[in-house]
């Protein structure tokens, strides 16, 4: 079956643009991540969906950040005002469920990069 | 394009040697941990897995050690292959009520000389 899907794959934006980053899970995956992999920084979780709500945004560096969830399927992350330290992979991941043994499957990405 | 940052460690090995990936994890209450592998320009790929009730766990051609005592994680590779090479990222999970958090360990840059 399809797997975790990401679009764009690449992005180059001006710096104080907004750009929309989307994900699609895998089919039937109540859980979604996102995760930021900058240059000599490794993965950095941002935020994490249940369904369509998001109880855990302790990982969105700033109130530029945001995403959301419809459906229960699509997600869209959100950067408002780009700035140049935004510029990285922006990886998605999707699980069955919530449980601690429910492997995250990741998407290839969207690189990111803020001129 | 690679992905991850230039300066992470590297293991260079000799195609058809074993090579053994190391990990220190921070949170004495994690779960669950997990190897993931990444080649260049994809999302990291599950390995292979490992409860924090165990202490070793082995794969197809890969065997994960868990050191609850120094909080030590290995990955080993048999016979290691060209298409091995890639970064290898241990992935420490908490389980909370908010849901599955992974914590991502720096990675390691494995390359495989033919």
């Amino acid at each position: 079956g399809a797997g975790v899907s990401q679009s764009p794959s690449n992005k180059v934006t001006e710096k104080g643009k907004d750009v929309e980053l989307r994900c699609d899970p895998i089919s039937g995956h109540t859980a979604l991540y996102w995760y930021r992999q900058s240059l000599g920084q490794g993965l950095e979780f941002l935020i994490y969906f249940q369904g369509n709500s998001a109880p855990d945004k302790s990982g969105l560096p700033s109130d530029r950040f945001s995403a959301e969830r419809t459906g229960g399927s699509v997600s869209t992350l959100t950067i408002q005002r780009t700035q140049q330290e935004d510029s990285a992979v922006y990886l998605c991941a999707s699980s069955l469920d919530r449980g601690v043994e429910d492997t995250q499957y990741f998407g290839p990405g969207t690189r990111l990069t803020v001129l | 394009g690679e992905s991850v940052g230039l300066h992470l460690p590297t293991l260079s090995v000799q195609e058809g040697d074993n090579s053994i990936i190391n990990c220190a994890y921070s949170n004495s209450a994690s779960d669950y941990f997990i190897w993931y592998k990444q080649e260049s320009g994809k999302g990291p790929q599950f390995i292979i897995d490992i409860r924090s009730n165990m202490d070793k766990r082995q794969g197809q051609r890969v065997t994960v050690l868990l050191n609850k005592t120094v909080k030590h994680l290995s990955l080993q590779i048999a016979a290691t292959q060209p298409g091995d090479s890639a970064v290898y990222f241990c992935a420490e999970i908490v389980w909370n009520n908010a849901g599955n958090m992974l914590t991502f360990g720096g990675g390691t840059r494995l390359m495989v000389k033919p």
